[in-house]
């Protein structure tokens, strides 16, 4: 089965500094993956996608950026985090056996990030 | 576009009271429904699912009918428990080749002993 890898569990930053979060995954290849953020008191915003390496949609205008250097690795990152960048984050991808009988999602632990 | 659409919360019920959580949506063709878990400090969890109408997906003590006729995918539980309390997304895929996941914007639910 497969495993999504997300670190850091928790971050605190400062406003201005610098952002990288990784998203490893395990058990699959060639997977569609994404980055949601969940901010407080709200629902899940898909805010990128990745079909394949080098391969980057973004769903929504922001601060943020995402690289796929890797077939199993997701990168979310930051030059200069804002306050409004505070949320919890969620790398996912479909279930391996998703083309076949639509399973959803498989999600990581999530990264809780402060941006004080 | 396809959408989701979700009961506000929060919502605050005893133990062993009976929950209901709405959820209808919008898509074009034939959409799987999902819902999903997230407790505290956790990330998402899928809790039952439904690919085809009339589907009824369950886990847990949770059940959710996939009503093709009314658009929706209510979540029910008979006897909720404390630990039930968390935050509950319904989902839909539209089937599309990048597997997407609409999300509505949760419902946290608080179970009181």
């Amino acid at each position: 089965s497969q495993t999504i890898h997300q670190w850091p569990a928790t971050l605190v930053q400062p406003v201005g500094s610098p952002l990288s979060l990784e998203c490893t995954v395990e058990g699959t290849s060639n997977p569609n993956l994404y980055w949601y953020r969940q901010a407080a008191g709200r629902g899940l915003q898909l805010l990128f996608y990745s079909v394949g390496i080098g391969q980057i949609s973004s769903e929504v205008p922001q601060n943020l950026s995402a690289s796929r250097p890797q077939d199993r690795q997701f990168i979310l990152s930051s030059k200069k985090l804002l306050l409004s960048d505070s949320g919890f984050y969620l790398c996912a991808c479909p279930s391996k056996s998703y083309r076949a009988l639509n399973y959803g999602y498989t999600f990581g632990s999530g990264t809780r990030l402060t941006v004080v | 576009g396809d959408s989701v659409t979700q009961m506000e919360g929060p919502v605050t019920l005893s133990e062993e009271a009976f929950l209901t959580i709405n959820c209808t949506y919008t898509a074009t063709g034939y959409p799987s429904l999902f819902w999903y878990v997230q407790y505290p400090g956790e990330g998402l969890q899928l809790l039952l699912k439904a690919t085809k109408a009339d589907d009824k997906g369950s886990n847990k003590g949770f059940e959710a009918t996939y009503r093709k006729e009314t658009t929706s995918f209510h979540l029910e539980k008979g006897s909720v428990q404390v630990s039930d309390s968390a935050v509950y997304f319904c989902a839909l895929s539209g089937g599309s080749t990048l597997g997407r996941l609409y999300f509505g914007r949760g419902t946290q639910l608080t179970v009181w002993p």
